[in-house]
Formats: structure tokens, C-alpha cells, sequence
């Protein structure tokens, strides 16, 4: 079955870039929304954005102006860069698969499969 | 974007009880709406999407119902494995976006 890991440095300065690899095994790469998520430490969940097979992009508007997604279809693997973090960017950061069902004459979104999670800190 | 709001924000129940979370939109979604569970150290794992339906594999004593602003999961036999953090999300619009989480708790 189709499963995803992420991978990534645990520790980042702020002021630095953070940069985070997903990759998908038991699977193709080659369709869905490919989605990040994160977490605060003791908080909830927030959609950072998702990349499309076809490369296309959707970003939360909160974060887009710091946010990057890439592809990258040879290895499977599709990436986030969140430039200029800062402490408030520390959290465990997911990344999972937006899965789309048609059920009648109406088309729904689900975030059916999720990595573990990789937890990243922001500090000096 | 769409709030969500879920109440109670945390649970005490027992085994056997039957349990009830709310959640609100901020506008009406129909019924784009999906509820997951998280365990502690783990990934959130999806329960029911489309508002009322369920993922493959989960028990059906999980029942999620509503519509348009105000839906519901409710668990109806708690079981110790049931004890966990669950969130709504509307996949209505983007951005996605959750609710803030109803943790429930063993009484």
C-alpha cells in the first residue's frame, strides 16, 4: 500500500530556510494533491498548501509568501522550503496524500493517507 | 477562510458510553466535511469523509451527520482505543482548514 515518509533537518535557524522531502512508496507520484500539514507542538492542525502531479501549487495565503512546493516525479519525492522561519514555525510537519472521490455528481477531497511526521525546531 | 469550531474542546467518558463532538462552520460547506483522530506521538488518521462516510477499515460504531453549517461524530460504544484527539476539516474551500480539536479523555 501506498505509504509516505518525511525527511529533514530537525533543527533550523531562524532567519533560515526550511526545507522538508516526502517520499511516496508503494505508488506513483504521478496524480493526487500531494499536501504539507503542520503542527504546533500542543496545538492543532494547519494546511500549509499542496502541489499538484502536474505540478501546479495551492498555498495557504497566510504562509504563500514564505512557501514553496516541488516535485520531483524520478524519485518520487515531492519537497516544502519555508523561507525565513521563525520560532513560531516550530512544529511536527506532515506531509499526505489529498485523495479525491467522486460520489454521484459531486467531487470530495480527504487526506487518506499521512507520513509519521518529522517534528522541526526553530531556535539558534 | 472557514472557521471551524468543534465543542466540547475536551471529553471524560467511559468504556461503553456513546459520545457526541460538534462541529460548526463559519459558512455552509454541504457536506465537504471529514473528521480524522490523532493519537498522541502519531499522524492524524482519517475516519469519515463526505461527511457521513467511512473509511475503509474503521469500526461503524463512528457515525458522522449534518449538513451545511453543523455536523456531528459520534462514537456509540466507547472502546479503550477510542481515547484520542479528534478534529473536523472542511474540504470545501481552500485554504483547508480544522477545527481546533475535542480531546477525549477516560473518565
Amino acid at each position: 500500500q501506498v505509504q509516505l515518509q518525511e525527511s529533514g533537518p530537525g533543527l533550523v535557524k531562524p532567519s533560515e530556510t526550511l526545507s522538508l522531502t516526502c517520499t511516496v512508496s508503494g505508488g506513483s507520484i504521478d496524480t493526487y494533491y500531494w499536501t504539507w500539514i503542520r503542527q504546533p507542538p500542543g496545538k492543532g492542525l494547519e494546511w500549509i498548501g499542496y502541489i499538484f502531479h502536474t505540478g501546479s501549487t495551492n498555498y495557504n495565503p497566510s504562509l504563500k509568501s514564505r512557501v514553496t512546493m516541488s516535485l520531483d516525479t524520478s524519485n518520487n519525492q515531492f519537497s516544502l522550503k519555508l523561507s525565513s522561519v521563525t520560532a513560531a514555525d516550530t512544529a511536527v510537519y506532515y506531509c499526505a496524500r489529498e485523495l479525491n472521490l467522486r460520489l454521484g455528481e459531486f467531487s470530495f477531497a480527504t487526506f487518506d493517507i499521512w507520513g509519521q511526521g518529522t517534528m522541526v525546531t526553530v531556535s539558534s | 477562510d472557514i472557521q471551524m469550531t468543534q465543542s466540547p474542546s475536551s471529553l471524560s467518558a467511559s468504556v461503553g458510553d456513546r459520545v457526541t463532538v460538534t462541529c460548526r462552520a463559519s459558512q455552509s460547506i454541504s457536506n465537504y466535511l471529514d473528521w480524522y483522530q490523532q493519537k498522541p506521538g502519531k499522524a492524524p488518521k482519517l475516519l469519515i469523509y463526505a461527511t457521513s462516510r467511512l473509511q475503509v477499515g474503521v469500526p461503524s460504531r463512528f457515525r458522522g451527520s449534518g449538513s451545511g453549517t453543523d455536523f456531528t461524530l459520534t462514537i456509540t460504544t466507547l472502546q479503550p482505543e477510542d481515547f484520542a484527539t479528534y478534529y473536523c476539516q472542511q474540504s470545501y474551500s481552500t485554504p483547508r482548514t480544522f477545527g481546533q480539536g475535542t480531546k477525549l479523555e477516560i473518565k
